[in-house]
């Protein structure tokens, strides 16, 4: 197996631009989350989903952020408008009873 | 909510040192314990985890010890590497229906000299 994959890698973008991030989470796994970094705040989870139901989107900053989970293979996380202060590594994690395996980040930079 | 506070946020040592990090954790409910090693530019992976029926575990250079009783788990890494240099991560999860939700130590950045 690949592995958690996430695109892009890498995005910037201007403030008031739409955001999407992508993650296809490994197979069988029926957790998928989703966490932010920053040297600030951490590691902080968004939200998590369990078989593509979300359970817990306390993370959330605001109403700007939103994650589906249209079906076990793909979920996206989405920032409208994306602000600066949006500016961190976002990390998917898929698990299935137990570790919680992570994907390499997608590094985001609002201007 | 569970609280995870993790020390040292940095810590040195030289090659063939050992290196000890800590973390407590607030909530008594909590039954599951993971570390996680994070390199530069690459996602946070788990070397090492603790239930809270085992008092210690081992893998090779690296053990976990916890205690309940203080709300407190250690990581130890004997014989250190300059290839152990990265961010470690302790975290915490409780059972039944928060199943699946992490609480993560803010981070202790470990550099080996060699």
């Amino acid at each position: 197996d690949a592995g958690v994959i996430q695109s892009p890698r890498h995005e910037v973008t201007e403030m008031g631009q739409e955001v999407t991030l992508r993650c296809k989470p490994i197979s069988g796994h029926d957790y998928l989350f989703w966490y932010r970094q920053t040297m600030m705040r951490g590691l902080e989870l968004l939200i998590y989903f369990n078989n593509n139901v979300p359970i817990d989107d306390s993370g959330m900053p605001e109403d700007r952020f939103s994650a589906k989970m249209p079906n076990a293979s793909f979920s996206t996380l989405k920032i409208q408008p994306s602000e600066p202060r949006d500016s961190a590594v976002y990390f998917c994690a898929s698990s299935f009873i137990g570790e919680q395996f992570f994907g390499p980040g997608t590094r985001l930079t609002v201007l | 909510g569970e609280n995870v506070e993790q020390h040292p946020s940095t810590l040195s040592v030289q090659e063939g040192d050992s290196a000890v990090i800590k973390c407590t954790y607030s909530d008594s409910a909590s039954n599951y314990f993971p570390w996680y090693k994070q390199e530069l530019g690459k996602g946070p992976q788990l070397i090492i985890d603790i239930r809270s029926n085992v008092g210690e575990k081992k893998d090779q250079r690296i053990a976990v010890t916890l205690n309940k009783t203080a709300k407190h788990f250690s990581l130890h890494i004997t014989e250190t590497q300059p290839e152990d240099s990265a961010v470690y991560f302790c975290a915490a999860r409780r059972g039944g229906t928060s199943y699946g939700k992490l609480t993560f130590g803010q981070g202790t950045i470990l550099t080996v000299h060699p």
